[in-house]
């Protein structure tokens, strides 16, 4: 247990669904971030909120956006996607200026 | 842009020692991580090195790095085989009230032989 919880673990969704991951810490942790697991590849950073606040948008395609509504709360709305996005998407929080970031379990997207 | 390579794969036979290398191109990285990740896991965090630091042992961890060669290395003492799993080599630049913006190698496969 990291302290970093993610929701639903798993998620099966069609190109035309609507579907909303969610991730939250009981960390006290100001910072929060998304990332992206492919197959063969490193991890990607996509984006990152501080304080509330979006500092950070890895040049992600527009149909992932995230919302930050508090410090302990993180989602990433998801719609029309492909194929090609299908992968363990992580999320992360950390102090602000930390040395330690701690990440969640992962939900395993896969787009049908 | 940065980048963080490692080898994709290391054999070892339980009792052994393992050595996981990875190298880095980021000269102002401030602190590099080991993280490993277990099969439909996320990320555990192992241990971590301020780049003014040569070494770190944690138990039956021994980080070293090399800053001169932006080399770093995690040797695991006594290899079970609970410690299968993939590692990730992660660096990140921090710096006053910024974030913890981690850039990662694509990861090590230790498999462990019983």
């Amino acid at each position: 247990e990291t302290g970093v919880t993610q929701t639903p673990r798993h998620l099966v969704m069609g190109m035309t669904n609507k579907k909303s991951l969610k991730c939250e810490q009981h960390l006290g942790h100001n910072a929060m971030y998304w990332y992206k697991q492919s197959a063969k590849k490193p991890l990607e950073l996509m984006f990152v909120y501080n304080f509330k606040e979006q500092t950070e948008n890895n040049s992600v395609p527009s149909r992932f956006s995230p919302e930050c509504p508090n410090s302990s709360h993180l989602f990433l709305h998801l719609h029309t996607l492909q194929p090609e996005d299908s992968a363990l998407y992580l999320c992360a929080s950390s102090r602000t200026g930390g040395t330690e970031a701690f990440f969640g379990q992962g939900t395993r997207l896969t787009v049908v | 842009g940065e980048d963080v390579e490692q080898s994709l794969f290391l054999s070892v036979r339980e009792g052994d020692s393992s050595v996981i290398n990875c190298t880095y191109t980021d000269s102002s990285s401030t602190y590099l991580y080991w993280y490993k990740q277990e099969p439909g896991a996320g990320l555990q965090l192992l241990t971590y090195i301020f780049s003014n630091m040569d070494m770190k042992q944690d138990q039956r961890l021994t980080v070293l790095l090399n800053k001169k060669d932006k080399h770093l290395s995690l040797r695991i003492a006594d290899t079970q085989t609970g410690d299968s799993a993939i590692y990730f080599c992660a660096e990140t630049e921090t710096y006053g009230g910024a974030t913890n913006k981690l850039i990662f190698g694509t990861g090590t496969l230790l498999a462990v032989q019983p």
